[in-house]
């Protein structure tokens, strides 16, 4: 069974810098790319960052390209998300996403989600 | 970016009856290579992740009940639940992965009248 559990969330100044994890169990982590998705407070999805099985090639929304970088360590099975000059629009529920295969290169949808963690951003 | 539009934004159906979404994106989704539309739906229910129900467009991932079903190509397309059920009150995405800055509809938030 497919296991995916953030940690690394809390309480972050305007400014700040958050460092997001992402544990997985379960499947064979290197083969597979992996995903940060968000959800700011009552709002709908947005993603924010993609990373091929084997780190190779990395993707970020506009919003956060530049502030945030995706990295994985495939010894432990897991997916980080630095995010640095946070602002307060950075404040939602951080989703880690599996992504089962590959579309040109590049990670396609979704099919297996962690619980997520919040991440807020305020002084 | 493609961006993607859902109608209508809630909407509310009877239970055992034929619930319809709607997904448009601002171009095709068509991917060549294969053919298939870059189009997959989630449904999430409150407190809880998202859950992915139909890739491919039409494609229903597995353990999803067949009440499900996704169709459309290029730019239009359909979540349809053909026999509403009360475990189905959720809110419904579309998300495309044609291209890598990978973006969801607004949600469609589905309740019982």
């Amino acid at each position: 069974e497919v296991q995916l559990l953030e940690s690394g969330g809390g309480l972050v100044q305007p400014g700040g810098s958050l460092r997001l994890s992402c544990a997985a169990s379960g499947f064979t982590f290197s083969l597979y790319a992996m995903s940060w998705v968000r959800q700011a407070p009552g709002k709908g999805l947005e993603w924010v960052s993609a990373i091929t099985g084997g780190g190779g090639s990395t993707y970020y929304a506009d919003s956060v390209k530049g502030r945030f970088t995706i990295s994985r360590d495939n010894s432990k099975n897991t997916v980080y998300l630095q995010m640095n000059s946070l602002r307060a629009e950075d404040t939602a529920v951080y989703y880690c996403a599996k992504a089962p295969g590959l579309v040109g290169g590049r990670p396609a949808y979704f099919d297996s989600w962690g619980q997520g963690i919040l991440g807020t951003v305020s002084s | 970016d493609i961006v993607m539009t859902q109608t209508p934004d809630s909407l509310a159906v009877s239970l055992g009856e034929r619930a319809t979404i709607n997904c448009k994106s601002s171009q095709s989704l068509l991917y060549t290579s294969n053919n298939k539309n870059s189009l997959a739906w989630y449904q999430q229910k409150p407190g809880q992740p998202p859950k992915l129900l139909i890739y491919w467009a039409s494609t229903r991932e597995s353990g999803v009940p067949d009440r499900f079903s996704g169709s459309g190509s290029g730019t239009d397309f359909t979540l349809t639940i053909s026999s509403l059920q009360a475990e189905d009150v959720a809110v419904y995405y579309c998300q495309q992965y044609y291209s890598a800055l990978y973006t969801f509809g607004q949600g469609t938030k589905l309740e019982i009248k």
